[in-house]
């Protein structure tokens, strides 16, 4: 069965850091990049930046440098999102999502269910 | 501009058709793609390159694309299609990914 199943909710203090992993299944990972979407809640979708899975390279999102990185683990078909110095408007659900970068346009046909992070004090 | 700009809300009775419209800079380079994405769940890519359905989409989903304006089309809208819906392109530099603020759709 192709598909993502990400890590489970977590809860963080500002200024802790989250590692979220992103299992692929079902195909061949090093095929395809991955890409990280996050949505505050009620909000609507923001893309974090994207990792290539066969060669690792990556691209973040400009209001993210230097907090976020991805990396992928070819061995065991898993992703990883890692975000530091957490702040409150970080509190999201977290999606991997498969991305396609085939010709001129990208996009993501398959996506993981999501997980929550919560940063509270 | 590395922005997309979509309606926040639509409507549409039953069985009728509906248009929903995804408008930026971005769109003159590079087609919109569009998900749907139903309360509590994961987004679900409904059209890519500008008019292509992944397996499973009903063929009353369609793309269609114009200067710097992409729309995705319900033609027959069911009780099931309510959800919001977002569109979202590789931004003007192209080396980066930018979401439309997402437009809810209700069926009446």
């Amino acid at each position: 069965q192709v598909q993502l199943v990400q890590s489970g909710a977590e809860v963080k203090k500002p200024g802790a850091s989250v590692k979220v992993s992103c299992k692929a299944s079902g195909y061949s990972f090093i095929s395809y990049g991955i890409s990280w979407v996050r949505q505050a809640p009620g909000q609507g979708l923001e893309w974090m930046g994207w990792i290539s899975a066969d060669n690792g390279n990556t691209n973040y999102a400009q209001k993210l440098q230097g907090r976020v990185t991805m990396t992928t683990d070819t061995s065991t078909s898993t992703a990883y999102m890692e975000m530091r110095s957490l702040r409150s408007d970080d509190t999201a659900v977290y999606y991997c999502a498969r991305h396609i970068a085939v010709g001129r346009d990208w996009y993501f046909d398959l996506w993981g269910r999501g997980t929550l992070v919560t940063v509270s004090s | 501009s590395s922005e997309l700009t979509q309606d926040p809300a639509v409507s549409v009775a039953l069985g009728q058709t509906v248009r929903i419209t995804c408008q930026g800079d971005s769109l003159r380079n590079y087609y919109a793609t569009w998900y749907q994405q139903k309360p509590g769940q994961a987004p679900v890519l409904v059209i890519y390159d500008k008019n292509n359905r992944p397996s499973g989409i009903p063929d009353r989903f369609s793309g269609s694309s114009s200067g710097n304006t992409a729309s995705l089309t319900i033609t027959g809208a069911q009780a099931e299609d309510e959800a919001d819906y977002y569109c979202n392109s590789r931004d003007s530099s192209g080396y980066h990914v930018v979401f439309g603020g997402g437009t809810k759709l209700t069926v009446l």
